[in-house]
């Protein structure tokens, strides 16, 4: 089966710019996750979709990021306005149900100049 | 800080033994996972273990769970070059949707 796609790979703006991202999961799992990675450390839940509805997005910075799953499929999350530290690599997964074995995409490395 | 903790950097030689180590803080995590990240790629399921269990063996691979100290190990056998990469140790509640995360142990292998 095809595995998560997400896209553009590489993403480098200014500060203050906004910038998306996007991803297609795993054909049939309902489950869609974003995670940010910061350089040096583990991933960061950021939300959590089941379906087209938001599970938990406790730790998503609501004031700057956005994220939407309206038909149940792929996915994007938007960062407007962008800020330095966003500098990260995002990672999107999915599964076929929570808390189950989840599979990542190859990220988007993002840099925020 | 982490919840999950991990040694940063673990070197080895090739047909050596790596073993690689993380302790967790929540003791009612009911699953624990060990990922594989290579350079540019997104993060790969190696195994995981549910908490109820003490050891799993998948060929090269054997994951040993000590629940009262709450400490997690990943043993590879016979290391070769392309193990090399960060390996991280996650963990999650059976109530709750966050899996989190250790900062990762980077494999070294050398020939």
């Amino acid at each position: 089966e095809a595995g998560v796609a997400q896209s553009p790979r590489y993403k480098i703006i200014e500060k203050r710019q906004s910038v998306a991202f996007w991803c297609n999961p795993i054909s049939g799992h309902a489950t869609l996750y974003w995670y940010q990675q910061i350089l040096g450390q583990g991933p960061k839940l950021l939300i959590q979709f089941q379906n087209n509805g938001v599970v938990d997005d406790s730790q998503l910075p609501k004031d700057r990021f956005s994220a939407e799953r309206l038909k149940g499929v792929d996915s994007t999350l938007k960062i407007q306005p962008a800020k330095l530290e966003d500098s990260a690599v995002y990672l999107c997964a999915s599964s076929r149900v929570r808390n189950y074995e989840q599979f990542f995409g190859p990220g988007t490395r993002l840099t925020v100049l | 800080g982490e919840d999950v903790e991990q040694s940063l950097f673990l070197s080895v030689r090739e047909g050596d033994s790596s073993v690689i180590n993380c302790t967790y803080t929540d003791s009612s995590s009911t699953y624990l996972y060990w990922y594989k990240q290579e350079p540019g790629a997104g993060l790969q399921l190696l195994t995981y273990i549910f908490s109820n269990m003490d050891m799993k063996q998948d060929q090269r691979l054997t994951v040993l769970l000590n629940k009262k100290d709450k400490h997690l190990s990943l043993r590879i056998a016979d290391t070769q070059t392309g193990d090399s990469a960060i390996y991280f140790c996650a963990e999650t509640l059976y109530n709750n949707n966050d899996m989190r995360f250790g900062a990762g142990t980077r494999l070294t292998v050398k020939p």
